[in-house]
Protein backbone atom coordinates (compact mmCIF):
# COMPACT_ATOMS: atom_id res chain seq x y z
CA UNK A 1 0.00 0.00 0.00
CA UNK A 2 0.98 3.31 -0.51
CA UNK A 3 0.07 6.95 0.58
CA UNK A 4 -2.31 7.38 3.55
CA UNK A 5 -5.26 4.88 4.13
CA UNK A 6 -8.16 5.45 6.53
CA UNK A 7 -10.65 3.27 7.70
CA UNK A 8 -13.46 2.99 7.73
CA UNK A 9 -14.45 4.74 4.67
CA UNK A 10 -18.03 5.24 6.38
CA UNK A 11 -19.28 4.81 9.71
CA UNK A 12 -22.63 5.21 11.06
CA UNK A 13 -23.10 5.27 14.83
CA UNK A 14 -25.56 6.09 17.82
CA UNK A 15 -25.06 9.14 20.13
CA UNK A 16 -24.16 6.47 22.83
CA UNK A 17 -21.61 4.40 20.71
CA UNK A 18 -17.65 3.65 20.88
CA UNK A 19 -16.07 3.69 17.39
CA UNK A 20 -12.35 4.73 16.10
CA UNK A 21 -11.16 5.59 13.33
CA UNK A 22 -8.22 4.52 11.95
CA UNK A 23 -5.41 6.30 9.48
CA UNK A 24 -1.98 4.67 8.44
CA UNK A 25 0.93 6.53 6.08
CA UNK A 26 3.49 4.75 4.42
CA UNK A 27 5.55 7.54 3.26
CA UNK A 28 7.85 7.67 6.11
CA UNK A 29 6.32 10.89 7.55
CA UNK A 30 6.63 12.40 11.38
CA UNK A 31 3.63 14.45 11.62
CA UNK A 32 0.05 13.06 11.67
CA UNK A 33 -2.62 15.03 11.61
CA UNK A 34 -6.46 14.34 12.17
CA UNK A 35 -8.96 17.20 10.08
CA UNK A 36 -12.84 17.91 10.41
CA UNK A 37 -14.31 18.88 7.02
CA UNK A 38 -17.91 19.70 7.17
CA UNK A 39 -20.12 21.22 4.26
CA UNK A 40 -19.74 24.77 3.54
CA UNK A 41 -16.76 25.53 6.33
CA UNK A 42 -13.23 25.19 6.08
CA UNK A 43 -11.30 22.49 6.93
CA UNK A 44 -10.55 22.37 10.72
CA UNK A 45 -7.51 21.23 12.05
CA UNK A 46 -8.32 18.90 14.83
CA UNK A 47 -4.51 17.65 16.55
CA UNK A 48 -0.96 17.16 15.42
CA UNK A 49 1.41 14.83 16.44
CA UNK A 50 5.08 15.80 15.63
CA UNK A 51 6.92 12.58 16.65
CA UNK A 52 4.55 10.78 18.40
CA UNK A 53 3.69 14.16 20.55
CA UNK A 54 0.44 16.03 20.53
CA UNK A 55 1.88 19.48 19.34
CA UNK A 56 -1.76 20.67 18.92
CA UNK A 57 -4.94 19.98 20.03
CA UNK A 58 -7.44 23.05 18.35
CA UNK A 59 -10.10 23.20 21.09
CA UNK A 60 -11.76 19.78 20.37
CA UNK A 61 -14.02 18.62 22.53
CA UNK A 62 -13.08 15.19 24.86
CA UNK A 63 -15.70 13.09 23.07
CA UNK A 64 -12.94 12.87 20.35
CA UNK A 65 -9.61 11.65 21.85
CA UNK A 66 -6.52 11.08 19.43
CA UNK A 67 -4.18 8.37 19.62
CA UNK A 68 -0.57 7.97 18.00
CA UNK A 69 1.00 4.92 19.19
CA UNK A 70 4.13 5.21 16.67
CA UNK A 71 4.85 7.95 13.70
CA UNK A 72 2.95 5.30 10.59
CA UNK A 73 -0.32 5.12 12.94
CA UNK A 74 -3.03 7.30 14.24
CA UNK A 75 -6.40 6.83 15.93
CA UNK A 76 -9.17 8.85 16.80
CA UNK A 77 -11.69 7.51 19.56
CA UNK A 78 -15.54 8.82 19.30
CA UNK A 79 -18.03 8.25 22.10
CA UNK A 80 -21.08 9.99 23.05
CA UNK A 81 -20.73 11.85 19.87
CA UNK A 82 -23.40 14.46 18.59
CA UNK A 83 -25.27 14.88 15.09
CA UNK A 84 -23.34 17.85 14.59
CA UNK A 85 -20.32 16.20 15.00
CA UNK A 86 -21.13 14.12 11.53
CA UNK A 87 -18.86 15.31 8.94
CA UNK A 88 -15.80 14.05 6.28
CA UNK A 89 -13.05 13.17 8.93
CA UNK A 90 -9.87 13.46 7.12
CA UNK A 91 -5.88 11.98 8.18
CA UNK A 92 -2.89 13.93 6.71
CA UNK A 93 0.93 13.21 7.38
CA UNK A 94 4.08 15.43 6.30
CA UNK A 95 7.63 15.54 7.61
CA UNK A 96 7.76 16.71 10.81
CA UNK A 97 9.87 19.15 12.68
CA UNK A 98 10.01 22.98 13.34
CA UNK A 99 12.66 24.25 10.97
CA UNK A 100 10.09 26.89 9.52
CA UNK A 101 10.68 24.99 6.01
CA UNK A 102 7.09 23.76 3.94
CA UNK A 103 6.59 20.15 4.99
CA UNK A 104 3.62 19.31 1.99
CA UNK A 105 0.77 17.30 3.65
CA UNK A 106 -0.92 14.35 2.44
CA UNK A 107 -4.60 13.46 3.20
CA UNK A 108 -5.82 10.35 3.39
CA UNK A 109 -9.65 9.67 1.55
CA UNK A 110 -11.04 10.34 4.83
CA UNK A 111 -14.28 8.85 6.87
CA UNK A 112 -17.63 9.84 6.34
CA UNK A 113 -19.11 10.09 10.09
CA UNK A 114 -22.53 10.04 10.47
CA UNK A 115 -24.24 10.36 13.95
CA UNK A 116 -27.87 9.45 14.33
CA UNK B 1 -6.83 34.63 15.40
CA UNK B 2 -6.19 33.98 11.61
CA UNK B 3 -8.38 33.91 8.66
CA UNK B 4 -8.47 33.36 5.51
CA UNK B 5 -10.64 34.65 2.46
CA UNK B 6 -11.46 32.90 -1.02
CA UNK B 7 -14.52 32.97 -3.22
CA UNK B 8 -17.19 29.83 -2.97
CA UNK B 9 -17.55 29.73 -6.57
CA UNK B 10 -16.25 30.36 -9.06
CA UNK B 11 -17.21 29.00 -13.15
CA UNK B 12 -15.24 29.00 -16.27
CA UNK B 13 -15.36 27.66 -19.99
CA UNK B 14 -13.05 24.77 -21.15
CA UNK B 15 -9.76 26.22 -22.22
CA UNK B 16 -9.87 29.76 -20.37
CA UNK B 17 -8.16 31.02 -17.79
CA UNK B 18 -9.27 31.42 -14.21
CA UNK B 19 -8.19 33.34 -11.15
CA UNK B 20 -8.92 32.41 -7.66
CA UNK B 21 -7.84 35.09 -5.06
CA UNK B 22 -7.45 34.41 -1.54
CA UNK B 23 -6.62 36.63 1.50
CA UNK B 24 -5.26 36.30 5.10
CA UNK B 25 -5.22 37.63 8.46
CA UNK B 26 -3.33 35.96 10.29
CA UNK B 27 -0.79 36.25 13.57
CA UNK B 28 2.45 34.95 11.53
CA UNK B 29 2.86 34.01 8.42
CA UNK B 30 5.30 31.69 6.63
CA UNK B 31 3.67 30.67 3.35
CA UNK B 32 1.05 30.11 1.41
CA UNK B 33 -0.43 26.91 -0.07
CA UNK B 34 -2.97 25.53 -2.33
CA UNK B 35 -4.87 22.17 -2.64
CA UNK B 36 -6.94 21.09 -4.95
CA UNK B 37 -9.75 18.60 -3.50
CA UNK B 38 -12.27 16.55 -6.03
CA UNK B 39 -15.45 15.61 -5.08
CA UNK B 40 -15.49 12.75 -3.09
CA UNK B 41 -11.57 12.79 -2.99
CA UNK B 42 -8.51 13.72 -0.73
CA UNK B 43 -6.97 17.26 -0.92
CA UNK B 44 -3.85 16.78 -2.71
CA UNK B 45 -1.06 19.80 -2.38
CA UNK B 46 -0.67 22.18 -5.93
CA UNK B 47 1.54 24.56 -4.68
CA UNK B 48 3.70 26.93 -1.85
CA UNK B 49 4.69 30.55 -1.95
CA UNK B 50 7.13 31.45 0.56
CA UNK B 51 7.88 34.63 -1.39
CA UNK B 52 6.65 37.27 -2.97
CA UNK B 53 5.62 36.44 -6.64
CA UNK B 54 4.86 34.24 -9.25
CA UNK B 55 5.52 30.23 -9.04
CA UNK B 56 4.86 28.22 -12.22
CA UNK B 57 4.18 24.36 -12.38
CA UNK B 58 3.02 23.55 -16.00
CA UNK B 59 -0.81 25.26 -16.20
CA UNK B 60 -0.98 25.82 -12.77
CA UNK B 61 0.73 29.41 -11.43
CA UNK B 62 0.44 30.70 -7.70
CA UNK B 63 0.92 33.97 -6.67
CA UNK B 64 2.03 35.58 -3.58
CA UNK B 65 2.00 38.99 -1.92
CA UNK B 66 3.24 39.48 1.82
CA UNK B 67 2.55 43.11 1.66
CA UNK B 68 -0.64 42.81 0.36
CA UNK B 69 -1.81 39.49 2.58
CA UNK B 70 -2.95 38.27 -0.81
CA UNK B 71 -2.42 35.45 -2.99
CA UNK B 72 -3.75 34.17 -5.92
CA UNK B 73 -3.96 30.89 -7.92
CA UNK B 74 -4.30 30.67 -11.89
CA UNK B 75 -5.09 27.81 -14.06
CA UNK B 76 -5.47 27.88 -17.76
CA UNK B 77 -5.98 26.01 -20.19
CA UNK B 78 -9.04 24.79 -18.22
CA UNK B 79 -9.98 21.32 -18.79
CA UNK B 80 -13.37 19.61 -17.16
CA UNK B 81 -10.81 17.35 -15.36
CA UNK B 82 -10.03 20.48 -13.05
CA UNK B 83 -13.37 21.03 -11.87
CA UNK B 84 -12.61 20.77 -8.24
CA UNK B 85 -12.95 22.34 -5.12
CA UNK B 86 -9.60 24.81 -4.28
CA UNK B 87 -8.64 25.75 -1.02
CA UNK B 88 -5.76 28.26 -0.13
CA UNK B 89 -4.00 27.46 3.62
CA UNK B 90 -1.48 29.54 5.32
CA UNK B 91 1.35 28.13 7.10
CA UNK B 92 1.55 30.86 10.36
CA UNK B 93 4.36 29.59 12.49
CA UNK B 94 7.54 27.56 11.97
CA UNK B 95 5.33 24.39 13.19
CA UNK B 96 2.88 22.20 10.65
CA UNK B 97 -0.07 24.00 11.17
CA UNK B 98 -1.87 25.05 8.09
CA UNK B 99 -5.05 27.01 8.42
CA UNK B 100 -7.28 26.75 5.75
CA UNK B 101 -9.47 28.90 4.06
CA UNK B 102 -13.54 28.12 3.19
CA UNK B 103 -12.41 26.35 -0.42
CA UNK B 104 -13.28 27.58 -3.72
CA UNK B 105 -15.44 25.14 -5.96
CA UNK B 106 -14.39 25.92 -9.19
CA UNK B 107 -16.88 24.38 -12.40
CA UNK B 108 -15.64 23.98 -15.53
CA UNK B 109 -18.31 23.83 -18.56
CA UNK B 110 -17.60 23.02 -22.07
Amino acid sequence: ETGVTQTPRHLVMGMTNKKSLKCEQHLGHNAMYWYKQSAKKPLELMFVYNFKEQTENNSVPSRFSPECPNSSHLFLHLHTLQPEDSALYLCASSQGGTSGGHNEQFFGPGTRLTVL
Amino acid sequence: GQSLEQPSEVTAVEGAIVQINCTYQTSGFYGLSWYQQHDGGAPTFLSYNALDGLEETGRFSSFLSRSDSYGYLLLQELQMKDSASYFCAVKGDAGNMLTFGGGTRLMVKP
